[in-house]
């Protein structure tokens, strides 16, 4: 088991640009996340998947923000057009039965927006 | 809807020592799961414990230990015998019958030797 894979790592952009982060899940996993992390405002929920299913995207903060799962093993989250307050670590996570099962995350995609 | 709570931006203890961490929760739901995750600077999340609001006994996983007080809606990490690698960002996390999972705003927690 490979993990939950996130591309790219870190991604260097300019103001104005567009940004796609992608996400593998682990096989088998029925509930995928994304998240937001900055110091200001700690861990955000932008929005969750269930079977592929948006469940919730109430935490994607403007419509410059979309997320998309096209088959349950891949997912990807698109800034257009980016900007500075943009810039942050975001994680995908999955889980199997999100209720009570923990969430395993990616390692993150650190995103810089000059 | 949920919201979780950590009050303390930062936290220090000396190497074997124990540490309490505090979260605080809310949510209308009558059942739910509770989690600690661990964030060291590799930036790699790390689930520490759970805990499942209808089991009135406390989770306890080695060195790490829960204080569950749900009339209260606390739910505060123990370490005991603090060891230099539990150096991390801390997380408290609440999750809902839905599976949306919300985090607090973490604690930091500096281990000295």
């Amino acid at each position: 088991d490979a993990g939950v894979i996130q591309s790219p790592r870190h991604e260097v952009t300019e103001m104005g640009q567009e940004v796609t982060l992608r996400c593998k899940p682990i096989s088998g996993h029925d509930y995928l996340f994304w998240y937001r992390q900055t110091m200001m405002r700690g861990l955000e929920l932008l929005i969750y998947f269930n079977n592929n299913v948006p469940i919730d995207d109430s935490g994607m903060p403007e419509d410059r923000f979309s997320a998309k799962m096209p088959n349950a093993s891949f997912s990807t989250l698109k800034i257009q057009p980016s900007e500075p307050r943009d810039s942050a670590v975001y994680f995908c996570a999955s889980s199997f039965r999100a209720f009570n099962s923990p969430l395993h995350f990616g390692n993150g995609t650190r995103l810089t927006v000059t | 809807a949920q919201t979780v709570t950590q009050s303390q931006p930062e936290m220090s203890v000396q190497e074997a020592e124990t540490v309490t961490l505090s979260c605080t929760y809310d949510t209308s739901e009558s059942d739910y799961y509770l989690f600690w995750y661990k964030q060291p600077p590799s930036r790699q999340m790390i689930l520490v414990i759970r805990q499942e609001a209808y089991k009135q006994q406390n989770a306890t996983e080695n060195r790490f230990s829960v204080n569950f007080q749900k009339a209260a809606k606390s739910f505060s990490l123990k370490i005991s015998d603090s060891q230099l690698g539990d150096a991390a960002m801390y997380f408290c996390a609440c999750s809902s019958n839905t599976g949306k999972l919300i985090f607090g705003q973490g604690t930091t927690l500096q281990v000295k030797p």
